[in-house]
Protein backbone atom coordinates (compact mmCIF):
# COMPACT_ATOMS: atom_id res chain seq x y z
CA UNK A 1 0.00 0.00 0.00
CA UNK A 2 1.03 3.08 -0.82
CA UNK A 3 2.62 5.94 1.97
CA UNK A 4 1.22 9.61 2.45
CA UNK A 5 2.66 11.87 -0.63
CA UNK A 6 3.37 15.17 -0.59
CA UNK A 7 3.63 17.32 -3.34
CA UNK A 8 6.13 19.40 -4.47
CA UNK A 9 8.85 18.49 -2.03
CA UNK A 10 10.71 21.55 -2.42
CA UNK A 11 9.59 25.08 -3.09
CA UNK A 12 11.43 28.65 -3.01
CA UNK A 13 8.80 31.66 -2.69
CA UNK A 14 9.14 35.46 -1.82
CA UNK A 15 7.66 37.13 0.75
CA UNK A 16 3.99 38.48 -0.18
CA UNK A 17 3.53 35.37 -2.52
CA UNK A 18 1.29 32.28 -2.16
CA UNK A 19 1.77 29.17 -2.33
CA UNK A 20 -0.79 25.88 -2.23
CA UNK A 21 1.16 22.40 -1.17
CA UNK A 22 -0.97 18.82 -1.66
CA UNK A 23 -1.12 15.74 0.41
CA UNK A 24 -2.73 12.55 -1.21
CA UNK A 25 -3.22 9.88 2.43
CA UNK A 26 -3.12 6.75 2.12
CA UNK A 27 -5.71 4.60 0.27
CA UNK A 28 -8.84 4.34 2.72
CA UNK A 29 -8.23 7.43 5.26
CA UNK A 30 -10.38 10.09 5.60
CA UNK A 31 -8.83 12.19 7.86
CA UNK A 32 -6.34 14.26 7.10
CA UNK A 33 -3.92 16.83 9.41
CA UNK A 34 -1.27 19.29 8.57
CA UNK A 35 1.65 20.26 10.78
CA UNK A 36 4.45 22.85 10.21
CA UNK A 37 7.99 21.82 11.45
CA UNK A 38 10.08 25.18 12.37
CA UNK A 39 13.69 24.73 14.51
CA UNK A 40 12.14 27.33 16.74
CA UNK A 41 8.47 26.65 17.17
CA UNK A 42 8.96 22.23 16.60
CA UNK A 43 5.77 20.64 15.60
CA UNK A 44 2.81 22.62 15.80
CA UNK A 45 -0.15 21.38 14.53
CA UNK A 46 -2.30 23.91 11.68
CA UNK A 47 -5.72 21.59 11.12
CA UNK A 48 -7.81 18.50 10.09
CA UNK A 49 -10.16 17.59 7.65
CA UNK A 50 -12.75 14.54 7.97
CA UNK A 51 -15.12 14.21 5.49
CA UNK A 52 -14.12 17.50 3.32
CA UNK A 53 -14.66 19.51 6.81
CA UNK A 54 -12.54 20.87 8.77
CA UNK A 55 -12.74 19.53 12.11
CA UNK A 56 -9.49 21.15 14.16
CA UNK A 57 -7.34 23.87 13.89
CA UNK A 58 -4.27 25.53 15.32
CA UNK A 59 -3.48 28.58 16.60
CA UNK A 60 -2.47 30.18 13.16
CA UNK A 61 -3.31 33.57 11.39
CA UNK A 62 -6.00 33.29 8.14
CA UNK A 63 -3.60 33.22 5.70
CA UNK A 64 -3.52 29.72 6.21
CA UNK A 65 -6.01 27.56 5.05
CA UNK A 66 -6.62 24.33 3.81
CA UNK A 67 -9.50 22.34 2.07
CA UNK A 68 -9.58 18.53 1.45
CA UNK A 69 -11.67 16.99 -1.85
CA UNK A 70 -13.83 14.12 -1.99
CA UNK A 71 -11.46 12.08 -2.72
CA UNK A 72 -10.05 12.84 0.77
CA UNK A 73 -6.70 14.69 -1.08
CA UNK A 74 -6.04 17.88 0.97
CA UNK A 75 -3.81 21.06 0.03
CA UNK A 76 -3.38 23.72 2.10
CA UNK A 77 -2.41 27.22 0.85
CA UNK A 78 -0.79 29.87 2.45
CA UNK A 79 -1.38 33.63 1.30
CA UNK A 80 1.36 37.01 1.43
CA UNK A 81 3.89 34.44 2.52
CA UNK A 82 6.13 35.74 5.43
CA UNK A 83 10.19 34.72 6.07
CA UNK A 84 9.33 33.56 9.33
CA UNK A 85 6.79 30.84 6.93
CA UNK A 86 9.99 28.91 6.10
CA UNK A 87 9.21 25.66 7.34
CA UNK A 88 8.96 21.82 6.56
CA UNK A 89 5.01 21.38 6.05
CA UNK A 90 3.91 17.79 7.06
CA UNK A 91 0.87 15.90 6.31
CA UNK A 92 -0.46 13.27 8.30
CA UNK A 93 -3.03 10.81 7.29
CA UNK A 94 -5.22 8.14 9.25
CA UNK A 95 -8.35 5.60 8.51
CA UNK A 96 -11.63 6.49 10.53
CA UNK A 97 -10.99 9.93 12.01
CA UNK A 98 -11.70 8.13 15.42
CA UNK A 99 -10.56 10.41 17.55
CA UNK A 100 -7.59 9.55 19.90
CA UNK A 101 -7.00 6.42 19.25
CA UNK A 102 -6.10 6.36 15.31
CA UNK A 103 -2.41 6.40 14.20
CA UNK A 104 -1.18 9.21 11.97
CA UNK A 105 1.02 8.30 9.22
CA UNK A 106 2.85 11.11 7.92
CA UNK A 107 4.48 12.16 4.62
CA UNK A 108 8.09 13.07 3.79
CA UNK A 109 7.13 16.98 3.88
CA UNK A 110 7.20 19.87 1.62
CA UNK A 111 10.26 22.07 2.39
CA UNK A 112 8.97 25.57 1.81
CA UNK A 113 11.82 28.60 1.68
CA UNK A 114 10.83 31.90 1.84
CA UNK A 115 13.09 34.71 0.29
CA UNK B 1 -4.72 21.50 27.30
CA UNK B 2 -2.36 18.25 27.13
CA UNK B 3 1.33 19.17 26.94
CA UNK B 4 4.57 17.28 26.22
CA UNK B 5 8.09 17.52 27.62
CA UNK B 6 11.11 16.50 26.49
CA UNK B 7 13.58 17.27 29.08
CA UNK B 8 16.40 16.01 26.92
CA UNK B 9 17.68 17.96 23.59
CA UNK B 10 20.01 15.85 22.31
CA UNK B 11 21.36 12.12 23.74
CA UNK B 12 25.00 11.10 22.71
CA UNK B 13 25.30 7.45 23.47
CA UNK B 14 27.96 4.64 22.28
CA UNK B 15 26.95 2.38 19.72
CA UNK B 16 25.52 -1.18 21.47
CA UNK B 17 24.92 0.84 24.64
CA UNK B 18 21.78 1.22 25.84
CA UNK B 19 19.43 3.92 25.96
CA UNK B 20 16.24 5.76 27.65
CA UNK B 21 14.76 9.07 26.04
CA UNK B 22 12.31 10.92 28.73
CA UNK B 23 8.77 12.36 27.94
CA UNK B 24 6.67 13.65 30.65
CA UNK B 25 2.73 14.74 29.60
CA UNK B 26 0.47 16.30 31.56
CA UNK B 27 -2.28 14.66 33.36
CA UNK B 28 -5.58 13.15 31.72
CA UNK B 29 -7.98 11.41 32.42
CA UNK B 30 -7.77 9.28 29.38
CA UNK B 31 -4.64 9.81 27.30
CA UNK B 32 -3.21 7.96 23.81
CA UNK B 33 0.84 8.03 23.84
CA UNK B 34 3.06 7.81 20.63
CA UNK B 35 6.23 8.21 19.68
CA UNK B 36 7.86 8.81 16.71
CA UNK B 37 11.11 9.08 14.83
CA UNK B 38 12.50 11.30 12.47
CA UNK B 39 15.52 10.59 10.07
CA UNK B 40 17.38 13.80 7.74
CA UNK B 41 15.24 15.05 5.46
CA UNK B 42 12.33 12.71 6.00
CA UNK B 43 9.03 12.29 7.80
CA UNK B 44 7.76 10.70 10.66
CA UNK B 45 7.62 7.06 11.20
CA UNK B 46 5.70 5.95 13.82
CA UNK B 47 7.80 3.79 16.81
CA UNK B 48 5.27 2.72 19.27
CA UNK B 49 2.06 3.78 20.12
CA UNK B 50 -0.38 3.63 24.16
CA UNK B 51 -3.11 3.59 24.00
CA UNK B 52 -4.69 0.94 26.47
CA UNK B 53 -4.05 -2.12 28.00
CA UNK B 54 -0.45 -3.42 28.87
CA UNK B 55 1.88 -0.70 30.04
CA UNK B 56 5.10 -1.65 28.43
CA UNK B 57 5.06 -1.10 24.77
CA UNK B 58 7.04 -2.41 22.02
CA UNK B 59 7.63 -0.87 18.85
CA UNK B 60 10.04 -1.69 15.24
CA UNK B 61 13.73 -1.78 15.62
CA UNK B 62 14.00 -3.08 18.82
CA UNK B 63 12.68 0.06 20.87
CA UNK B 64 9.87 -0.22 23.89
CA UNK B 65 8.06 2.22 25.87
CA UNK B 66 6.49 2.28 29.10
CA UNK B 67 3.66 3.86 30.41
CA UNK B 68 3.77 5.45 33.67
CA UNK B 69 0.47 6.64 34.86
CA UNK B 70 1.37 7.90 38.26
CA UNK B 71 4.51 9.45 37.05
CA UNK B 72 3.05 10.95 34.17
CA UNK B 73 5.85 9.53 32.16
CA UNK B 74 6.43 7.72 28.63
CA UNK B 75 9.88 6.99 28.70
CA UNK B 76 11.47 4.57 25.44
CA UNK B 77 14.24 2.67 26.02
CA UNK B 78 15.96 0.54 23.42
CA UNK B 79 18.67 -2.47 24.76
CA UNK B 80 21.93 -1.51 22.81
CA UNK B 81 21.77 1.10 20.02
CA UNK B 82 22.92 1.34 16.70
CA UNK B 83 24.35 3.89 14.34
CA UNK B 84 21.20 3.98 12.39
CA UNK B 85 19.33 4.93 15.00
CA UNK B 86 21.35 8.29 15.10
CA UNK B 87 17.62 10.81 14.44
CA UNK B 88 15.11 12.86 16.06
CA UNK B 89 12.78 11.36 18.43
CA UNK B 90 9.51 12.84 19.12
CA UNK B 91 7.20 11.83 21.94
CA UNK B 92 3.58 12.95 20.99
CA UNK B 93 0.06 13.01 22.84
CA UNK B 94 -3.39 12.46 20.99
CA UNK B 95 -5.12 15.77 21.95
CA UNK B 96 -8.91 14.75 22.03
CA UNK B 97 -10.03 18.13 23.41
CA UNK B 98 -13.09 16.34 24.08
CA UNK B 99 -14.16 15.75 20.99
CA UNK B 100 -13.16 13.61 17.58
CA UNK B 101 -10.18 14.58 16.48
CA UNK B 102 -6.47 13.43 15.32
CA UNK B 103 -4.59 16.71 16.99
CA UNK B 104 -1.09 15.69 18.05
CA UNK B 105 0.54 17.92 20.62
CA UNK B 106 4.43 16.85 20.13
CA UNK B 107 7.60 17.77 22.45
CA UNK B 108 10.35 19.13 20.98
CA UNK B 109 11.99 15.93 20.33
CA UNK B 110 15.11 14.83 21.57
CA UNK B 111 18.64 14.17 19.04
CA UNK B 112 19.96 10.11 19.52
CA UNK B 113 23.72 11.03 18.63
CA UNK B 114 25.46 7.18 18.01
CA UNK B 115 28.71 7.44 18.44
CA UNK B 116 31.17 4.48 17.44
Amino acid sequence: KAGVTQTPRYLIKTRGQQVTLSCSPISGHRSVSWYQQTPGQGLQFLFEYFSETQRNKGNFPGRFSGRQFSNSRSEMNVSTLELGDSALYLCASSFAGTGRTDTQYFGPGTRLTVL
Amino acid sequence: AQSVTQLDSQVPVFEEAPVELRCNYSSSVSVYLFWYVQYPNQGLQLLLKYLSGSTLVKGINGFEAEFNKSQTSFHLRKPSVHISDTAEYFCAVSDGGGGATNKLIFGTGTLLAVQP
